[in-house]
């Protein structure tokens, strides 16, 4: 199956700094990519779809202004989370929707921890 | 969205078939039918997805009701790796393809050598 690889694995940082995160598609173009977000013990949940060249679509409690997303090319998808908080830690996982439009490749996660 | 019901947990032994059932008596006539499985700590990965007709691929097979209220994923010999939860997702298509997915707690299953 193609790759979709995701950058940093797992990242620790304080209360109030920014931390991006990247998804790439390694072999495969991707017009979209979402991104979801898993706590422990828990099921993934959508965030938003990341459309290149356009604005990203954000789900309904999901804040645009805290996690930032950018897709400016049709291989990668930046996840910002902005002045993060405890409350952010979390798994983070990005997904790329192959050519077909049938199936998304997942990335490995990221690990979030604020401290 | 349509929901999906699985068992919260099966058990099987290696190298047996594994029958995973889900149910989905909402589904619409444009829903298919995914599934994707987790290992722990590592992201989703894709398995198998139909629409109406039974599906084979090198991983396991999908059978669809007629009704397509339920479908059975099946794994035809079990191994160690094949461990993990397994989501049963409707899936709604837009623009060009399968929209962001909307996972269910899943089917954990757990494998005995």
């Amino acid at each position: 199956g193609a790759v979709v690889s995701q950058h940093p694995s797992w990242v620790i940082c304080k209360s109030g700094t920014s931390v991006k995160i990247e998804c790439r598609s390694l072999d495969f173009q991707a017009t979209t990519m979402f991104w979801y977000r898993q706590f422990p013990k828990q099921s993934l949940m959508l965030m938003a779809t990341s459309n290149e060249g356009s604005k990203a679509t954000y789900e309904q409690g999901v804040e645009k202004d805290k996690f930032l997303i950018n897709h400016a090319s049709l291989t990668l998808s930046t996840l910002t989370v902005t002045s993060a908080h405890p409350e952010d830690s979390s798994f983070y996982i990005c997904s790329a929707r192959d050519q077909t439009g049938d199936i998304q490749y997942f990335g490995a996660g990221t690990r979030l921890s604020v401290l | 969205d349509a929901k999906t019901t699985q068992p919260n947990s099966m058990e099987s032994n290696e190298e047996e078939p594994v029958h995973l059932p889900c149910n989905h008596s909402t589904i619409s006539g444009t829903d298919y039918i995914h599934w994707y499985r987790q290992l722990p700590s590592q992201g989703p990965e894709y398995v198998i997805h139909g629409l109406t007709s039974n599906v084979n691929n090198r991983m396991a097979s999908l059978a669809i009701a007629e009704d397509r209220k339920s479908s059975t994923l099946i794994l035809h010999r079990a191994t160690l790796r094949d461990a993990a939860v397994y989501y049963c997702i409707l899936s709604v298509y837009s623009g060009g393809g399968a929209d962001g997915l909307t996972f269910g707690k899943g089917t954990h299953l757990i494998i005995q050598p």
